[in-house]
């Protein structure tokens, strides 16, 4: 089967840089994903890592090691919006499996 | 930009009535999926759909779930007769190739079962 953990919630305060972990077991692997959903609001694509190392997007980065079975998003300069859950997710193609989510809260 | 629609954004429904859930995915993608998300959990997979069948489907997927791509925008989920548990916001989701990770999501549809 596949199973994917994250903590529960994380809170940091505006301007900081928080790191949301995910470790996850999974019998077949081609990428980690991440998104980000806000309250009532549908999931919204961050990134994708297929091979280790960081990928960055703007803010944003997410690491991978294949090897640990163990990625994380970084988010930078947190502003007030960033407040949302955020889901690790592994698969391919056909069927995507999302992990526990994390509940950021930014605080002013 | 193109997006994932979803309609109903809400419905209310009778235990073991027939619900349809209805979704049009990006007009230039390939693979389309149903997910559901409990109020307060996680997102989980219910089945994709690729070249007009269905590609997987989880446990959760049994007889009483079906999906149809009845012309070349729409794509349905239909629950027979649904149960209180089926209480959930649905998410419709497609994608371009399938590969890199990222799904498309529609905003939703709230199915509430009393």
């Amino acid at each position: 089967g596949q199973s994917l953990e994250q903590p529960s919630e994380v809170t940091a305060v505006e301007g900081a840089i928080v790191q949301i972990n995910c470790t996850y077991q999974t019998s077949g692997f081609y990428g980690l994903s991440w998104y980000q959903q806000h309250d009532g609001g549908a999931p919204t694509f961050l990134s994708y890592n297929a091979l280790d190392g960081l990928e960055e997007t703007g803010r944003f980065s997410s690491f991978l090691s294949r090897s640990d079975s163990y990625g994380y998003l970084l988010l930078q300069e947190l502003q007030m919006k960033d407040s949302a859950s955020y889901f690790c997710a592994v698969g391919g193609t056909y069927k995507y499996i999302f992990g526990t989510g994390t509940r950021l809260k930014v605080l002013a | 930009e193109p997006e994932v629609t979803q309609t109903p954004s809400h419905q209310v429904t009778q235990m073991g009535q027939e619900v349809i859930l209805r979704c049009v995915p990006i007009s230039n993608h390939l693979y389309f999926y149903w997910y559901r998300q409990i109020l307060g959990q996680k997102v989980e997979f219910l089945v994709s759909f690729y070249n007009n069948e269905i590609s997987e489907k989880s446990e959760i997927f049994d007889d009483q779930f079906s999906v149809e791509r009845p012309d070349g925008s729409n794509f349905t989920l239909k629950i027979r007769s649904t149960k209180l548990e089926d209480s959930a916001m649905y998410f419709c989701a497609s994608s371009p190739s399938g590969g890199r990770g990222e799904l498309f999501f529609g905003e939703g549809s709230r199915l509430t079962v009393l």
